[in-house]
């Protein structure tokens, strides 16, 4: 069974910088595309940023660019996510995804499964 | 950017009922689109990918039609589970983009 399971979450100051992590197990992690979306309270799915399986691809939403980086160590089939001068609005509870559909050669960019999410809550 | 949007954004129906939610984007995604159902409190679930493929454990009551810019998912007979909301989301191209969600409601 597939599972993916983040932590990291918590309470930051604005300015201030988090690190998320995801364990995945049940799968053969570098294959797969890993992917970070984010939910605001009460508000929609945002997708935030998605590494290759092999990390040398990387892409980010422009409301993160520059600010969070998104990494991953397959030998401990973890994936990250670096998020530095955070600000109110990266508010959000964070998850991670993995990849539905790989070829050798790609992935399809649609999620599944979910992890269950970690919180992330930015405020002075 | 690809816009992504959905109708209604909130939809009151009964057991048994038959409803449809609509997606549009704002150009051409083909059928790269898929539709996700998120129950309170708990992450999303994909239900279709490529516009009309069932995932698999997905009750055949689920059904997603469309391709180019308009898209619909269709719930043949409401059952209590069902009552959630649900988002489109198109991965012809980035930035990935979400509708902004529809909360089925009794």
């Amino acid at each position: 069974e597939v599972q993916l399971l983040e932590s990291g979450g918590g309470l930051a100051q604005p300015g201030g910088s988090l690190r998320l992590s995801c364990a995945a197990s049940g799968f053969t992690f570098s294959k797969y595309a890993m992917y970070w979306v984010r939910q605001a309270p009460g508000k929609g799915l945002e997708w935030v940023s998605d590494i290759s399986g092999s990390a040398d691809s990387t892409y980010y939403a422009d409301s993160v660019k520059g600010r969070f980086t998104i990494s991953r160590d397959n030998s401990k089939n973890t994936l990250f996510l670096q998020m530095n001068s955070l600000r109110d609005e990266d508010t959000a509870i964070y998850y991670c995804a993995k990849a539905a559909y790989c070829t050798s050669t790609s992935c399809s960019n649609w999620f599944d499964p979910w992890g269950q999410g970690t919180l992330v809550t930015v405020s002075s | 950017d690809i816009q992504m949007t959905q109708s209604p954004s909130t939809l009151s129906a009964s057991v048994g009922d038959r409803v449809t939610i609509t997606c549009r984007a704002s150009q051409s995604i083909s059928s790269w689109l898929a539709w996700y159902q998120q129950r309170p409190g708990k992450a999303p679930k994909v239900l279709i990918s490529k516009a009309s493929t069932l995932q698999s454990g997905v009750p055949s009551r689920f059904s997603g039609s469309g391709s180019g810019t308009e898209f619909t998912l269709t719930i043949s007979s409401l059952q209590p589970d069902d009552f959630a909301t649900y988002y489109c989301q198109q991965y012809n191209s980035y930035p990935i983009t979400f509708g902004q969600g529809t909360r089925l409601e009794i």
